[in-house]
Order: structure tokens, then sequence, then C-alpha cells
């Protein structure tokens, strides 16, 4: 299979920690790369490959990897970080990308 | 960093042609990354169309192949998206991104703020 699935929605306390998951055949060989999405902005990446946050992402944001799942975990949730996430990755055919479905993050 | 930006009509009737340009500031088209569009339907999640090097070498969604053409003007730093026989399933907001790769991992560095195109008549 080509696909990505996540689950659609996780709500976390502010300060708290969340972990949300991907999984797909693909993620055997090809890492996962996380984008945030805030209404009506475009998907910002917040975390990938093995161990990567881009520049600005604060270190709260943090990810991990085994067989065919990937995780993000926000540690000490803030009010901001309420939004989409949605996982990618190559495909198992290694020509085509594909997105999960996102999951929405409540912070409450 | 690089900066993206789409431009197009915002409405096409339905059976006619989609047609989008991202030009690229900022950096040029022409180097060892992969040039990108992605949509997003309203409420939707986001689905990968396809991508273009810029030797011109593609790969496109099997969902949307028979119907998709990318091009790349390197003259011009932009490249760009035409989709065919669109239908009202094809209304969403339109990302040109790019692509960063170091095998096994790939990323959308750059992401351009997004085009709603509706397709009605």
């Amino acid at each position: 299979s080509s696909e990505l699935t996540q689950g659609p929605a996780v709500s976390v306390a502010l300060g708290q920690t969340v972990t949300i998951t991907c999984q797909g055949d693909s993620l055997r060989t090809y890492y996962t790369s996380w984008y945030q999405q805030k209404p009506g902005q475009a998907p910002l990446l917040v975390f990938y490959g093995k161990n990567n946050r881009p520049s600005g992402i604060p270190d709260r944001f943090s990810g991990s990897s085994s067989g065919n799942r990937a995780s993000l975990t926000i540690a000490g949730a803030q009010a901001e970080d309420e939004a989409d996430y949605h996982c990618h990755s190559r495909d198992s055919s290694g020509n085509h990308f594909v997105f999960g479905p996102g999951t929405r993050v409540t912070v409450l | 960093q690089v900066q993206l930006q789409e431009s197009g009509p915002g409405l096409v009737k339905p059976s006619g042609t989609l047609s989008l340009t991202c030009g690229v500031a900022g950096g040029s088209v022409s180097t060892i990354h992969w040039w990108n569009w992605v949509r997003q339907p309203p409420g939707k999640g986001l689905e990968w169309i396809g991508e273009i090097y810029h030797s011109g070498t593609t790969n496109y969604s099997p969902s949307l192949k028979s119907r998709v053409t990318m091009s790349v003007d390197e003259s011009k730093n932009q490249f760009s998206l035409k989709l065919t026989s669109v239908t009202a399933a094809d209304t969403a907001v339109y990302y040109c991104a790019r692509v960063a790769y170091n095998y096994p991992t790939y990323y959308f560095d750059s992401w351009g703020q997004g085009t709603l195109v509706t397709v009605s008549s």
C-alpha cells in the first residue's frame, strides 16, 4: 500500500505532552516529514528525517520512527501548537509522494 | 530562503483547463531540488499532484497522471501546472512547494502561500 494513516484528532492539556502517529508500509524505507498547518495558512515543516528540526521550530517538537510507524511528539504543548499536523513520505515505489490525512491537535 | 508565489485564474469552468504558475524568488529553479504542486480541497487533507526537475523530468500522482502536465521555464525562474478536464472535485487551494532530500529523507522546505481555484460555471 502507498497510503499513510493518521488518527483524526487528539486533545492535550496546556503544558502536557501529546504524541501523534503516522503509519504506512513506505515508512519501512523512507523517513517521514511532519507539517503543521493552521487555518488559512500554508503548511509549515516542523520535523523531518531521523532527527531534524528546522531552524526556528521550538525544541518541544520531536520525532521518532520504528518499522512502519512514525511519531511526532509535542512536549509541553502551547496554545499556538493547536493546528492540523500532516505526515508525508515517499510511497513504496519511490517515485511519488503521499500525505497522511492529518491529525487535528486541540490544546485545552 | 527561497520564496514561492502561485499565480493564475481563481475560477475555471467545468471541463476546462486549470493553469497555474509558481514564481521562484531568492533562489534558482535550476538546482538539485524538485519542484512540486500540492492541493487541498476545502476542509480536507493535502494531496500531492506531482513534481518536476529543472531538466524537465516529471513524476505525477497516479490518480491525476492522465490530466496533469508540468513544465519548467529556467529563463523565467518559474514552473507551471496544467490540469485538464476539471470538475468541481478539483476545487482546492493549490500550493507550489520545493522538495529537499537526502535519501531516505524527503521534505518540503518551502511553500507558496497557496491560491484557491474554484471550478464552477
